[in-house]
């Protein structure tokens, strides 16, 4: 069946300029995360979506980042006032909501800021 | 919150030869134990996971140990082979959220 899927691919944006990642998780699966990997590193929790709402936010680096869900699937994560230093891969990931734990992760968005 | 520590950060074996990487945490809450792959530019895969109750579990050449007193699981690769070239990441879950290790660089030498 139909993996996680993230878009775009790629993204190249000027300093200043606001950017919106997409995410679409597994059919069915109730639970979604964003992380953030940067360039030879380990990855970085963002926030944990259980259906539209997302009880843990404590990975958001700082307010120019939110992230919302909608019609318990699509998760769209915006960074606004771009920096350089949010360059990075951003990877979803989504799993059932109960056991098993394992989650599914997407390809990732490959954010750079110019 | 949870700190896991994997070690080594990088590792060169022969081809043939085992590899063994080793992950510490310091929740005793945690109850699961996944390792993920990620090859140069993809996404992590899950290659093998572990439960509390169970000390062992083999898949093929990989293996997961865990010991819950001491707080620590390792990934052993035995016959390691070129495609197992890539970067491992263990992780422990607590209740809904995944925490990784800062991940291990396994070279395999021809």
């Amino acid at each position: 069946g139909a993996g996680v899927s993230q878009s775009p691919s790629n993204k190249v944006t000027e300093k200043g300029k606001d950017v919106e990642l997409r995410c679409d998780p597994i059919s069915g699966h109730t639970a979604l995360y964003w992380y953030r990997q940067s360039l030879g590193q380990g990855l970085e929790f963002l926030i944990y979506f259980q259906g539209n709402s997302a009880p843990d936010k404590s990975g958001l680096p700082s307010d120019r980042f939110s992230a919302e869900r909608t019609g318990g699937s699509v998760s769209t994560l915006t960074i606004q006032r771009t920096q350089q230093e949010d360059s990075a891969v951003y990877l979803c990931a989504s799993r059932v909501g109960g056991a098993p734990e394992t989650q599914y992760f997407g390809p990732g968005t490959r954010l750079l800021v110019l | 919150g949870e700190n896991v520590e994997q070690h080594p950060s990088t590792l060169s074996v022969q081809e043939g030869d085992s590899a063994v990487i080793k992950c510490t945490y310091s929740d005793s809450a945690s109850n699961y134990f996944p390792w993920y792959k990620q090859e140069l530019g993809k996404r992590p895969q899950l290659i093998i996971d572990i439960r509390s109750n169970v000390g062992e579990k083999k898949d093929q050449r990989i293996a997961v140990t865990l010991n819950k007193t001491a707080k620590h699981f390792s990934l052993h690769i035995t016959e390691t082979q070129p495609e197992d070239s890539a970067v491992y990441f263990c992780a422990t879950i607590n209740d809904y959220k995944l925490s990784f290790g800062a991940g291990t660089t396994v070279t395999v030498r021809a």
